[in-house]
């Protein structure tokens, strides 16, 4: 099926240890987009990529790895999980020529850091 | 800095009313402004968006009203229904690719039978 997946969909951690998020597009997006939710806080901008092998950082990057060696894969890398990486995390991606910005997003996963 | 501010938090409507959830801006480079719509367990999904040259939009029962000069933009949902119960979020951002959406706080929705 078209879209986005994202997995795993729910992962338990220990901090200090090193966790992947996997993001996986079946578009050919150019953009994709790594957000977290938190209660109180909405959805922030942790990274995102322009195309394969062009990342920048957002407004919550600290702690956080991206690499982008294809198109269609986008995964976030935790290198020392702590307990504030806690939340929901979602990928995006940028959707065709509408003239905006409109961003279309995967299921998210749920990460808990103990 | 919070750049979008959303109001009010949560909102209770009786069915068949209209739910009214606001949003003001600081950025006056922001020329998109979309609201998304989330379920418990889901992404967000885009639900409607306006471009600052216009003041309304209308898809159906979900209306974007939009105040240019005071940075203000609004959802109405008329005739709210039980299945309108989620999370809404306003957004603004500007529209070249690959600027990020920066996203109100959110507003949970219970629309009651």
């Amino acid at each position: 099926d078209a879209g986005i997946t994202q997995s795993p969909r729910y992962k338990i951690t220990e901090t200090g240890r090193q966790v992947t998020l996997m993001c996986h597009q079946t578009w050919s997006h150019s953009y994709m987009f790594w957000y977290r939710q938190d209660l109180g806080h909405g959805l922030r901008l942790i990274y995102y990529s322009a195309a394969a092998d062009i990342t920048d950082k957002g407004e919550v990057p600290d702690g956080y790895v991206v690499s982008r060696s294809k198109t269609e894969n986008f995964p976030l890398t935790l290198e020392s999980a702590t307990r504030s990486q806690t939340s929901v995390y979602f990928c995006a991606t940028r959707i065709g020529t509408d003239g905006g910005n409109t961003q279309y997003f995967g299921p998210g996963t749920r990460l808990t850091v103990l | 800095q919070q750049q979008v501010k959303q109001s009010p938090q949560s909102l209770i409507v009786q069915k068949g009313g209209i739910s009214i959830i606001n949003c003001a801006y600081e950025n006056t480079a922001f020329d998109y402004f979309p609201w998304y719509q989330q379920f418990p367990g889901k992404g967000p999904a885009l639900l409607i968006a306006i471009r600052p040259d216009v003041s309304e939009k209308k898809e159906g029962r979900f209306t974007i009203s939009f105040n240019k000069s005071a940075k203000q933009f609004s959802l109405h949902i008329m005739d709210s229904q039980p299945g309108d119960s989620a999370t809404y979020f306003c957004a603004a951002s500007m529209r070249q690719a690959g600027t990020a959406l920066i996203f109100g706080k959110g507003t949970t929705l219970s629309v009651s039978s």
